[in-house]
């Protein structure tokens, strides 16, 4: 976990509110892959980045979904209208070329 | 169909023997293999990472690769109860993209 430091850890909204999850790489890597992890549908890549660029994003359910990566430093997932289908765990990862990825600790979130 | 499947289990052992996790993959493109542990409500964390065919050991846990099969696979010899968690396949493609399956539940009991 330490290579990476996801907030919030926890996460309870509304339905049709925005979230927005934060993801704040602390050490070096190339790649930055965000999931989502479900009982249903297991661990799902939903987008991932290549030195701040989205490299595949058909992953990312539906349009309520976006990421951003502005700089090699932090990443954002934001849902906008959020519903209670989108509650889940949801992980951000980071991979250096040629090497495993290593996961941040995870967001719950629970939509109501 | 997933790009990366796993049995779900839940997979059952008794303390001290040898547990058999198996996980298959679609594409063939795929290049590096991974297993990872995952404990209840913590995030996966890797165990082994596999390149070319054949076996790779360390310590207990020993990963096999057959890319004509498509077939990796992760043998726990003298499992303990602190095993029990879930265990996660993955598969690197060309694009650099990680997948992973769904999970088999291991459970070994005292």
């Amino acid at each position: 976990d330490a290579g990476v430091i996801q907030s919030p850890r926890h996460e309870v909204t509304e339905m049709g509110q925005e979230v927005t999850l934060r993801c704040k790489p602390i050490s070096g890597h190339d790649y930055l892959f965000w999931y989502r992890q479900t009982m249903m549908r297991g661990l799902e890549l939903l987008i991932y980045f290549n030195n701040n660029v989205p490299i595949d994003d058909s992953g990312m359910p539906e349009d309520r979904f976006s990421a951003k990566m502005p700089n090699a430093s932090f990443s954002t997932l934001k849902i906008q209208p959020s519903e209670p289908r989108d509650s889940a765990v949801y992980f951000c990862a980071i991979r250096e070329k040629n090497t495993e990825a290593f996961f941040g600790q995870g967001t719950r979130l629970t939509v109501v | 169909q997933k790009e990366v499947e796993q049995n779900s289990g839940p997979l059952s052992v008794p303390e001290g023997a040898i547990a058999s996790l198996n996980c298959t993959y679609s594409d063939r493109g795929s290049q590096s293999f991974f297993w990872y542990r995952q404990y209840s409500g913590k995030s996966p964390e890797l165990i082994m990472s596999i390149y070319s065919n054949g076996d790779k050991e360390d310590g207990r846990f020993t990963a096999q690769l057959n890319k004509a099969s498509q077939y990796v696979s992760l043998l726990i010899r003298d499992s303990q109860p602190s095993d029990s968690a879930t265990y996660l396949c993955a598969a690197r493609s060309n694009n650099n993209d990680m997948r992973f399956g769904a999970g088999t539940r291991l459970t070994v009991k005292p």
